[in-house]
């Protein structure tokens, strides 16, 4: 099974500041067939389901806003937003769609500090 | 209005069975993978299943093969999820998730599968 490992567990930062949240997977993601990082980040807000944010490791989902931009490739990938929004509260997790099992990182909680 | 809508859970004693249910409207639920993805209370998120778009291909985790059967009706729509021999540790909220490929674009809201004697 392929470990997604999130890094940090929580972080606290300034309204318009940049949050980076940091993801590893156990072995490598990207398919040599596409050449296309089989990684996707989710947003979950409190009592509600996740929202897929980023695919394909920098693929932006529908509606997203390009404050958050997805990058890395291989086996380490970086979620950025580029400035913090109070909306933007969340808890943000990895996931890893190269192969089955398929499998998420712990989570990130990010905050207003 | 793209929407999943989940149903079925509740509180089930061990050993217990439960299905689950998931209904798709908005989209082209045919087209899509789609999957079961839970979280139990206070934890992340962990995937349970999945099932090709023509059913012809299914995968599971682990911690449920053997017990649970993830399968699908086009015609209706609508994805299950069989839950047998249910376990304290299979309490979570289950979500109903599709993707057009192994990541998940669509999310229902969750039902809570609570086992508990």
């Amino acid at each position: 099974d392929i470990v997604m490992t999130q890094s940090p567990d929580s972080l606290a930062v300034s309204l318009g500041e940049r949050a980076t949240i940091n993801c590893k997977s156990s072995q490598s993601v990207l398919y040599s067939s596409n050449n296309k990082n089989q990684l996707a980040w989710y947003q979950q807000k409190p009592g509600q389901p996740p929202k897929l944010l980023i695919y394909w490791g920098s693929t932006r989902g529908s509606g997203v806003p390009d404050r958050f931009s997805g990058s890395g490739s291989g086996t380490d990938f970086t979620l950025t937003i580029s400035s913090l929004q109070a909306e933007d509260v969340a808890v943000y997790y990895c996931q890893q769609s190269y192969s089955s099992p398929l499998t998420f990182g712990g989570g990130t909680k990010v905050e207003i500090k | 209005e793209v929407q999943l809508v989940e149903s079925g859970g509740g509180l089930v004693q061990p050993g217990g069975s439960l299905r689950l249910s998931c209904a798709g409207s908005g989209f082209t639920f045919s087209s899509f993978w789609m999957n079961w993805v839970r979280q139990a209370p206070g934890k992340g998120l962990e995937w349970v299943a999945n099932i090709k778009q023509d059913g012809s291909e299914k995968n599971y985790v682990d911690s449920v093969k053997g017990r649970f059967t993830i399968s699908r009706d086009n015609a209706k729509n609508s994805l299950y999820l069989q839950m047998n021999s249910l376990r304290a540790e299979d309490t979570a909220v289950y979500y109903c998730a599709g993707g057009g490929g192994w990541f998940f674009d669509l999310w229902g809201r969750g039902t809570l599968v609570t086992v508990s004697s």
